[in-house]
């Protein structure tokens, strides 16, 4: 029963350089989404998905790419790594009914140099 | 814009203690209130989710309670244990599909 599945759980990146941060669901969950938790900012939406090849900007999307092909998978992809983008992120999912409620992954810790 | 305000930011009480942590927004017009908590380094797991048509959901030692007309919710802890410290995030959903978030009650139990 995994839920959902971050990796990697740690990276380090050079400024400039690009990464895709992984998630996985095996929830059958449409709805999935993306977060950045910031000392003193709490958790702010990045980009979200409500289905296969459907996605859309939240809160903070600048500097981040995603891509919905499939139910399971939402991976989040920084185009050129930038200090400002050290942060942890969580992957999150939820059932399409009103009330469902919000599972999220274990994070990855992303630190820019 | 909802803004969703958690108080106090940090709460320290001794073992056996029943405590109150605050949450409010500033609007009415949710679907739902979810309460997290949050261990340090790890992810946020999903305590109560509340309705909008509900007052109150209990699980164990946990209740918390929803006034929607006044934007408020709290999470009651019942005879606290060192297990508990952790920090206890609110969330409320509203039309669309976002959570809007807290910024965290840092909860730390002393034996």
């Amino acid at each position: 029963n995994a839920g959902v599945t971050q990796t990697p759980k740690f990276q380090v990146l050079k400024t400039g350089q690009s990464m895709t941060l992984q998630c996985a669901q095996d929830m059958n969950h449409e709805y999935m989404s993306w977060y950045r938790q910031d000392p003193g900012m709490g958790l702010r939406l990045i980009h979200y998905s409500v289905g296969a090849g459907i996605t859309d900007q939240g809160e903070v999307p600048n500097g981040y790419n995603v891509s919905r092909s499939t139910t399971e998978d939402f991976p989040l992809r920084l185009l050129s790594a930038a200090p400002s983008q050290t942060s942890v992120y969580f992957c999150a999912s939820r059932g399409s009914g009103r009330d469902q409620p919000q599972h999220f992954g274990d994070g990855t810790r992303l630190s820019i140099l | 814009k909802q803004e969703v305000t958690q108080i106090p930011a940090a709460l320290s009480v001794p073992e056996g203690e029943n405590l109150v942590l605050n949450c409010s927004f500033t609007d009415s017009a949710i679907y739902n209130l979810q309460w997290f908590r949050q261990d340090p380094g790890k992810g946020l797991t999903s305590l109560l989710l509340i309705q909008s048509s509900q007052r109150e959901q209990t699980s164990g030692r946990l209740n918390a309670s929803l006034d929607k007309s006044s934007g408020r919710s709290t999470l009651y802890i019942a005879a606290s244990q060192p297990g508990d410290s952790a920090t206890y995030l609110c969330a409320v959903r509203q039309a669309g599909t976002a959570l809007i978030f807290g910024k965290g009650t840092t909860l730390s139990v002393s034996s």
